[in-house]
């Protein structure tokens, strides 16, 4: 399986600020994913972060508002831009590993530990 | 419109029993379903899975049943034991390796 880790872990932000989120994977992966857990409510992809182009973004999220970077296949970026209290959620990223390692079915996502984001 | 549905937000089960699971979606074209655990300050980790050409899954004392039919899927842990204490998410797969996620059930196993 892969290892993934979040930086931060957590945080506490003022309103407007903005906050940048690290995923760093242990291995190559060929995909990696943001999704953002509301309070009481499911994980929800924000969007697909791919390795040397603009990411997809899913029905309801914009690049202005989390724009995400990818430079290589091991590490994302995610930013909450302009936050307002709205934002507040956890956010996770998530990989799929390479197509042909070891025995990971296609859709079997692995997911970071999370960042705890709190907008005052 | 939520295509993934959880609709019991919690179950309390004695230790030993069978913890029983509900997930319902609503897209006949997801091929692929998937259950989750997450404990507290933690990603979600991969528990089980089952594929929409199959009815039944088995892997150690877990256990997903598919009827697609009904549109349902179910979790089975027998027996439950405490360090089954967790929020279960019910996933399903789109074409693109996309997951989409039930609001989950916080299960609880009492000794």
């Amino acid at each position: 399986s892969a290892v993934i880790s979040q930086k931060p872990s957590r945080d506490i932000c003022q309103r407007g600020t903005s906050l940048t989120i690290q995923c760093q994977v242990d291995s190559q992966v060929t995909m990696m994913f943001w999704y953002r857990q509301q309070p009481g409510q499911s994980l929800t992809l924000i969007a697909t972060a791919n390795q040397g182009s603009e990411a997809t973004y899913e029905s309801g999220f914009v690049i202005d508002k989390f724009p995400i970077s990818r430079p290589n296949l091991t590490f994302s970026t995610l930013t909450v831009s302009n936050m307002s209290p709205e934002d507040s959620s956890i956010y996770l990223c998530s990989v799929l590993p390479r197509m042909g390692q070891g025995n990971f079915y296609y859709n079997e996502q692995f997911f970071g530990p999370g960042t705890r984001l709190t907008v005052l | 419109d939520q295509q993934v549905k959880q609709n019991s937000p919690s179950l309390s089960v004695q230790e030993g029993r069978i913890s029983i699971l509900n997930c319902d979606y609503t897209n006949s074209m997801f091929d692929y379903f998937l259950w989750y655990k997450k404990y507290p300050a933690e990603g979600p980790t991969f528990l089980i899975s089952i594929s929409s050409i199959k009815d039944k899954n088995e892997d150690g004392r877990f256990t997903v049943f598919l009827n697609k039919s009904a549109k349902h899927l179910s979790l089975h842990i027998v027996p439950s034991q405490p360090g089954d204490s967790a929020v279960y998410f019910c996933a399903a797969s789109g074409s693109q390796g996309n997951l989409i996620f039930g609001k989950g059930t916080k299960l609880s196993v009492k000794p």
